[in-house]
């Protein structure tokens, strides 16, 4: 089975600029979730898809949303970035239950300068 | 709110050292626990795994065991190899009948092991 494919695999934006990250989940997984990690703060949950529907959303300002299709691929989207946004994106699929296991792709780093 | 807590790193060992890795949480309900490994420059391997209380993950050599008295869920292996060399993750997942399907992962500790 193909893993998690994310992409682009990087990107290089400016402030104020806004971008889109897509994310195709293993086959047969309805489940797709965004993380972000920093340096500084870590791996921090941004939401959750299931269904074409939001299920969890992790504390981030409404700049950040997501949307999920009916084929299970994801995108994210970031608008008016700011430079605190530069971090490595990673989106996990899964079957959701029982246990969560969750399956990640190589992610997307994402600059803004 | 649920949180993990793993042990301050980088840690640096010698190749066929014995390592423990260091895990503490605190969940609501009854999280599934994981460890994850992280190669630079990609994304996040899952480990081992452990559902409930008692289970023993495995794989790779690695070894970590739920204790909810503890409340710990620490990484081991008897013999590292520079392979080995990543950074490890522990996280919980938990939530109630719909699953939060949101893992909460500990800061992350590297590990160099050196030949």
């Amino acid at each position: 089975k193909a893993g998690v494919t994310q992409t682009p695999r990087y990107l290089i934006k400016t402030r104020g600029q806004q971008v889109t990250l897509s994310c195709s989940p293993i086959s047969g997984h309805r489940s797709v979730s965004w993380y972000q990690q920093t340096p500084g703060q870590g791996l921090q949950f941004l939401f959750e898809y299931f269904s074409e529907t939001q299920r969890n959303k992790g504390n981030f300002p409404g700049r950040f949303s997501g949307r999920q299709f009916s084929n299970s691929r994801s995108e994210m989207n970031v608008s008016t970035l700011e430079l605190g946004d530069s971090a490595l994106y990673l989106c996990a699929s899964s079957f959701r239950l029982p246990y969560n296991e969750q399956f990640f792709g190589p992610g997307t780093r994402l600059t803004v300068l | 709110g649920d949180s993990v807590t793993q042990m301050e790193g980088p840690v640096t060992l010698s190749e066929e050292a014995f390592l423990t890795i260091n895990c503490t949480y605190t969940a609501t309900g009854y999280p599934s626990l994981f460890w994850y490994v992280q190669y630079p420059g990609e994304g996040l391997q899952l480990l081992l795994k452990a559902t409930k209380a008692d289970d023993k993950g495995s794989n790779k050599g690695f070894e970590a065991t739920y204790r909810k008295e503890t409340t710990s869920f620490h990484l081991e292996k008897g013999s590292v190899q520079v392979s080995d060399s990543a950074v490890y993750f522990c996280a919980l997942s938990a939530g109630g009948q719909q699953g939060a399907q949101k893992l909460v992962f500990g800061q992350g500790t590297r590990l160099t092991i050196n030949p």
